[in-house]
């Protein structure tokens, strides 16, 4: 199994509602990580996991928080966003002192109403 | 911190060419990694290339290759017999060795559109 697995692929949410994005893979990476992507521009790192510990917040708000619950899962807890949240959301799996086998799923197109 | 430029927003060749996107970096570390990624419309992220910064050998993946050039912290990608699916949007990434038990995140540049003309 070469993949990352990420549901639900689409979302609309209200401003007031509690989500979560899910995120799961089975190469045995133990490093883990969140990006956020807006149209027409590069991914930004949000969050990275390495050995189930989080190694990295880049300044995220608080109404984004990440779990990581095992090795081969990674959630995203989304409460009281806003609308310009709305972007796609990518998970992604490696080696962690490498980088080796850096794979990204096929994010969470996330739409905030 | 680490930077990524890619200073060719958009580029156009005609099927079965060659082109060269380009990608310069900069960054104090001695000891990481390169990458290409290749984003066609559906937004996959799908790896094209790595580089270990501490090979000298250039990397490459069947039509795909770079010209890792570490002292002027360069890093192109040639895409030989371009073909009409190799149309999507190619990003440039670092990420730095992580000792210890840590990990680091990628940094991207900002994206090169590449468009495969029939």
């Amino acid at each position: 199994d070469t993949e990352v697995t990420q549901t639900p692929k689409h979302l609309v949410m209200g401003m007031t509602n509690k989500k979560s994005l899910k995120c799961e893979q089975h190469m045995g990476h133990r490093a883990m990580y969140w990006y956020k992507q807006k149209a027409k521009k590069p991914p930004e790192l949000m969050f990275v996991y390495s050995y189930e510990k989080l190694s990295i917040n880049e300044s995220v708000p608080s109404r984004f928080s990440p779990e990581c619950p095992n090795s081969s899962l990674l959630n995203l807890h989304l409460h009281a966003l806003q609308p310009e949240d709305s972007a796609l959301y990518l998970c992604a799996s490696s080696h962690p002192q490498t980088g080796y086998g850096y794979t990204f799923g096929s994010g969470t197109r996330l739409t905030v109403v | 911190a680490q930077t990524v430029t890619q200073s060719q927003p958009e580029m156009s060749v005609q099927e079965a060419e060659t082109v060269t996107l380009s990608c310069t970096y900069d960054t104090s570390e001695n000891n990481y990694y390169l990458f290409w990624y290749k984003q066609p419309p559906s937004r996959q992220m799908i790896l094209v290339i790595r580089q270990e910064a501490y090979k000298q050998q250039n990397a490459t993946e069947n039509r795909f290759s770079v010209n890792f050039q570490k002292a002027a912290k360069s890093f192109s990608l040639k895409i030989s017999d371009s073909q009409l699916g190799d149309t999507a949007m190619y990003f440039c990434a670092f990420m730095k060795h992580y000792s210890g038990g840590g990990a680091d995140g990628l940094t991207f540049g900002k994206g090169t559109h590449l468009i495969i003309q029939p």
